[in-house]
C-alpha cells in the first residue's frame, strides 16, 4: 500500500493568515492527490483534484501544488470556515489511501 | 444535482454482519465508480471498496475476507456487507462517488450523509 504522511498533524492560526498543509507519499505518484476538507460531523468535501485543481465552487483561497512524493495544499487569507480537518488522498492505485489529516484551529 | 442516501442498521453485536445500502439520485449511475468509505470515531479515512455498474469490485486487502459489495443498477442501489464484525470496525461509513478526472486519474465528489455503525456487546 501506498502511506501518505501529512504534516503538521495540528495547527493553529488567525483569520486572515496564509497556512500550508504538506502530504508526503512513500512511493512516486504522479499528479494523482487530491485534498479534502472535513467539518465536525460533517462529510468531506472535496477541495483540489489531480494535486493542483480546484473544485467547482471552492473559494480560490484554496490551492494544491506538487508532483511525485511531495504536496502542499495552501489556504490564503484565512476564514472562519476553513477550521476544519484536512485530508490528502492518492488515486494512483488501489487500495486509495488517506493521510491521517491535519486538524487547523484558531490560534 | 447529485444525492447518495444511505441506510442501514447502526448497532451491532460481535460476530453479526453489517449491511448498508445507497441510493444515488440524480446524475449517470453507469459512468462511475461507487464506493464505501468508513471512519472510526475521531480518526481517519479507511477505503474499504468499490464497484461498478457492471458488477467490477475492487477491495482493500485489509478487509477483503470480510467485505462485499454489491449492485442493484435497477435501482441505482450499491449495498455494502461486512461480515465477523467487532469493535474495531465501529465507524462512520460513507458511500462516496469516485469521479474519474481528465488527467487519467480520479477522487472523490459526492458523499452521503454518513451511517454511524457501532459494535458493541
Amino acid at each position: 500500500d501506498i502511506q501518505m504522511t501529512q504534516s503538521p498533524s495540528s495547527l493553529s492560526a488567525s483569520v486572515g493568515d496564509r497556512v500550508t498543509i504538506t502530504c508526503r507519499a512513500s512511493q512516486s505518484i504522479s499528479i494523482y492527490l487530491n485534498w479534502y476538507q472535513q467539518r465536525p460531523g460533517k462529510a468531506p468535501m472535496l477541495l483540489i483534484y489531480a494535486a493542483s485543481n480546484l473544485q467547482s465552487a471552492v473559494p480560490s483561497r484554496f490551492s494544491g501544488s506538487g508532483s511525485g512524493t511531495d504536496f502542499t495544499l495552501t489556504i490564503s487569507n484565512l476564514q472562519p470556515e476553513d477550521f476544519a480537518t484536512y485530508y490528502c488522498q492518492h488515486s494512483y492505485s488501489t487500495p486509495y489511501t488517506f493521510g491521517q489529516g491535519t486538524k487547523l484551529d484558531i490560534k | 444535482q447529485v444525492q447518495l442516501q444511505q441506510w442501514g442498521a447502526g448497532l451491532l453485536k460481535p460476530s453479526e454482519t453489517l449491511s448498508l445500502t445507497c441510493a444515488v439520485h440524480g446524475g449517470s449511475f453507469s459512468a462511475y465508480y461507487w464506493t464505501w468509505i468508513r471512519q472510526p470515531p475521531g480518526k481517519g479515512l479507511e477505503w474499504i471498496g468499490e464497484i461498478n455498474h457492471r458488477g467490477s469490485t475492487n477491495y482493500n486487502p485489509s478487509l477483503k475476507s470480510r467485505v462485499t459489495i454489491s449492485v442493484d443498477t435497477s435501482k441505482s442501489q450499491i449495498s455494502l456487507n461486512l461480515s465477523s464484525v467487532t469493535a474495531a470496525d465501529t465507524a462512520v461509513y460513507y458511500c462516496v462517488r469516485r469521479m474519474f478526472s481528465g488527467y487519467d486519474q480520479s477522487h472523490f465528489d459526492y458523499w452521503g450523509q454518513g451511517t454511524l455503525v457501532t459494535v458493541s456487546s
